[in-house]
């Protein structure tokens, strides 16, 4: 039962543009979401993290989005870097647990 | 440099053979875990630990054991290693829930 879902496995945006990766969840209890960055040959790398009492948090390029009612949440990339190119994971914590989704490949090209 | 070191990078082992993956953090984090990642399976948590003494299982806790005797390191042990352990895995450290984890580098093992 996959409590953290990436429903697309790949993406590929223009550089410049903007990126959005999606994530759905089905536990309500989840009370932080994250977001980390996965280059090949490394561990992954946290991004930017949100609290389920909020609808948005900003960090630079970086904007991730909580809808509770639709139990979504998107990770919006504004502008587009070919060094964004990696797979990003959406997670979601609750008692001291931290799920994972199944990431989704970004490819930023010029 | 804050980190996570785990070791090794690289083991092949044979069917059997007991072996341990080492994990030490230098961030004085509370929270570690370990994960492993398989293709098409995202990342899924072994073990985790909130404290010294402390820990819980994940996800999928079958054929592991953790330790947590000091706060820097968490090892992760194999009594018995199988074919179907073959997977990369990572070793993670937090200063607490909702904060982002630290990930190591990463072990990749496979077991003949």
């Amino acid at each position: 039962d996959q409590q953290v879902k990436q429903n697309s496995p790949s993406l590929s945006v223009q550089e410049g543009r903007i990126s959005i990766l999606n994530c759905d969840y089905t536990n309500s209890m989840f009370d932080y979401f994250l977001w980390y960055k996965k280059y090949p040959a490394e561990g992954p790398t946290f991004l930017i993290s949100i609290s389920s009492i909020k609808d948005k948090n900003e960090d630079g390029r970086f904007t991730v989005f909580l809808n509770k009612s639709a139990k979504h949440l998107s990770l919006h990339i504004v502008p587009s870097q070919p060094g964004d190119s990696a797979v990003y994971f959406c997670a979601a914590s609750v008692t001291d647990k931290l799920i994972f989704g199944t990431g989704t490949r970004l490819q930023v090209f010029p | 440099e804050a980190q996570v070191t785990q070791n090794p990078r690289y083991l092949i082992t044979v069917t059997g053979k007991k072996l341990t993956v080492t994990c030490s953090q230098n961030m004085n984090h509370e929270y570690m875990s370990w994960y492993r990642q398989d293709p098409g399976l995202g990342l899924r948590q072994i073990y985790y630990s909130m404290n010294v003494e402390v820990t819980d299982k994940g996800d999928v806790p079958e054929g592991y054991k953790v330790s947590r005797k000091e706060k820097r390191n968490f090892p992760l042990i194999l009594e018995s290693p199988s074919p179907n352990q073959t997977s990369l895995y990572f070793c993670a450290s937090s200063f607490s829930e909702g904060h982002g984890y630290t990930f190591g580098s990463g072990t990749r093992l496979t077991v003949v």
